[in-house]
């Protein structure tokens, strides 16, 4: 079975500092990865989402950048971190396209960041 | 106008309650309803998933769609304390990749 791994869980970073969220999908090749972000009160905000190796494509302009170095590994990074930039992250993927299921998403358990 | 919709709440309901959840949407080319459940501090996970108009059934929970007026609707019968959680409507357009839009979710509270 496919299983979705994101780390840490809790983050407190001061401003200007940089990051570093992980995400890793077991059990499964050629996913389709997902960086969401969700601040207290709204929606859920897509923000990079990836289609193969080294293949990054951002939803909104900001101040992060997404890499993904390996198949199943998605990397969000920030060089300087604002305060504009806590919320929850979530990591999530789905089943490349000619996979039965191909367009459910299947989260992570999130990485809570509070930038201070 | 938002492409999705729906009422933030906080819903409170006593335990065993018929608990209605809707999200409206603007963008007919969406073609693939899910609902999902996320309990505090927590990923969401999937409830339902549907693709065409009417209702789809899954034990105490009916995911309602109504293409025509651009409606859909999550049902909960006898709810329980363990549905307490914020529930995300969601809906997939199929572009370069499967485009997912969220609503902004409905917190629900089951009073025991």
């Amino acid at each position: 079975s496919q299983t979705i791994h994101q780390w840490p869980a809790t983050l407190v970073q001061p401003v200007g500092s940089p990051l570093s969220l992980e995400c890793t999908v077991e059990g499964t090749s050629n996913p389709n990865l997902y960086w969401y972000r969700q601040a207290a009160g709204r929606g859920l905000q897509l923000l990079f989402y990836s289609v193969g190796i080294g293949q990054i494509s951002s939803e909104v302009p900001q101040n992060l950048s997404a890499s993904r170095p390996q198949d199943r590994q998605f990397i969000l990074s920030s060089k300087k971190l604002l305060l504009s930039d806590s919320g929850f992250y979530l990591c999530a993927w789905t089943p490349d396209r000619a996979r039965a299921g191909a367009n459910v998403l299947t989260f992570g358990a999130g990485s809570r960041l509070t930038v201070l | 106008q938002k492409e999705v919709e729906q009422d933030p709440g906080p819903l409170s309901v006593p335990e065993g309650a018929i608990v209605s959840l809707n999200c409206t949407y603007s963008n007919s080319a969406f073609q693939y309803f899910m609902w999902y459940r996320q309990y505090s501090r927590k990923g969401p996970e999937l409830l339902m998933y549907t693709y065409s108009s009417g209702n789809k059934e899954d034990g105490r929970f009916t995911a309602q769609v109504d293409k025509s007026s651009k409606y859909i609707s999550l049902f909960i019968r006898d709810s329980q304390p363990s549905d307490s959680a914020t529930y995300l409507c969601a809906m997939i357009m199929r572009t370069s990749y499967d485009k997912v839009i969220f609503g902004p979710g409905t917190s629900l509270s089951v009073i025991p």
